[in-house]
């Protein structure tokens, strides 16, 4: 079967960096994104990676490594908004969207 | 530019009504989804639509229907409501899928149902 896996909950301080992870067991691989979800709103894309490596965007990284299924999101300078979950999503061999059940990162001052 | 909305934003119904969410989006994108989420799993889909007049089944369509009569809207229908359905209900859409490659999906507010 497919699945993705990420932690439930991380906790981090203001100002710190907080790495979350995700593995992936899927049928095809079209891309990997992660996408934030503030509690009771939509989730919004935050990154894709389709090839090995990282990819930069201001306070946050994303890596992947397709041979070992693996990938994380890098949060530097954590501020206070950004506590909310985190969702894993690979696209698989028919670009369907299978989704990790989230990490809710928790921000203390 | 408003994107994707949805309606209603909440809804408690009665089992066995029959209930029908919106979703109507103004980018133009070709592909529209619906998933369901509920605590401690991940999004779930429950239909998709490539392009307009076409829809197909995700991984748990029953219980449900969609339809795409043109490219803005995509409504979902739960013939005959029951408790299990009780989630969030949210559409997305991208401006492609499948054979064009992999295009980010953009999400609308939700629908939180409740069905007693």
């Amino acid at each position: 079967g497919q699945n993705i896996d990420q932690p439930t909950e991380m906790t981090a301080t203001e100002g710190a960096i907080v790495q979350i992870n995700c593995t992936y067991q899927t049928s095809g691989f079209n891309g990997l994104f992660w996408y934030q979800q503030h509690a009771g709103e939509a989730p919004t894309f935050l990154s894709y990676n389709v090839l090995d490596g990282l990819e930069e965007k201001g306070r946050f990284s994303s890596f992947l490594s397709r041979s070992k299924g693996y990938s994380y999101l890098l949060l530097k300078e954590l501020q206070m908004k950004d506590s909310a979950s985190y969702l894993c999503a690979v696209s698989d061999s028919n670009y369907q969207l299978i989704w990790g059940a989230g990490t809710k990162l928790i921000i203390k001052p | 530019i408003a994107g994707i909305t949805q309606a209603p934003t909440s809804q408690i119904l009665a089992a066995g009504r029959r209930m029908t969410l919106r979703c109507t989006q103004d980018m133009r994108h070709n592909a529209m989804y619906w998933y369901r989420q509920d605590l401690g799993l991940g999004l779930r889909l429950i239909h998709y639509s490539n392009t307009a007049g076409t829809t197909g089944k995700g991984e748990v369509p029953d219980g449900y229907s969609v339809s795409r009569a043109n490219t803005d809207d995509f409504p979902l229908t739960l013939a005959s409501a029951v408790p299990s359905q009780t989630s969030v209900y949210f559409c997305a859409s991208s401006e492609s899928a499948g054979e064009k490659g992999t295009d980010t999906q953009y999400f609308g507010p939700g629908t939180r149902l409740t069905v007693l």
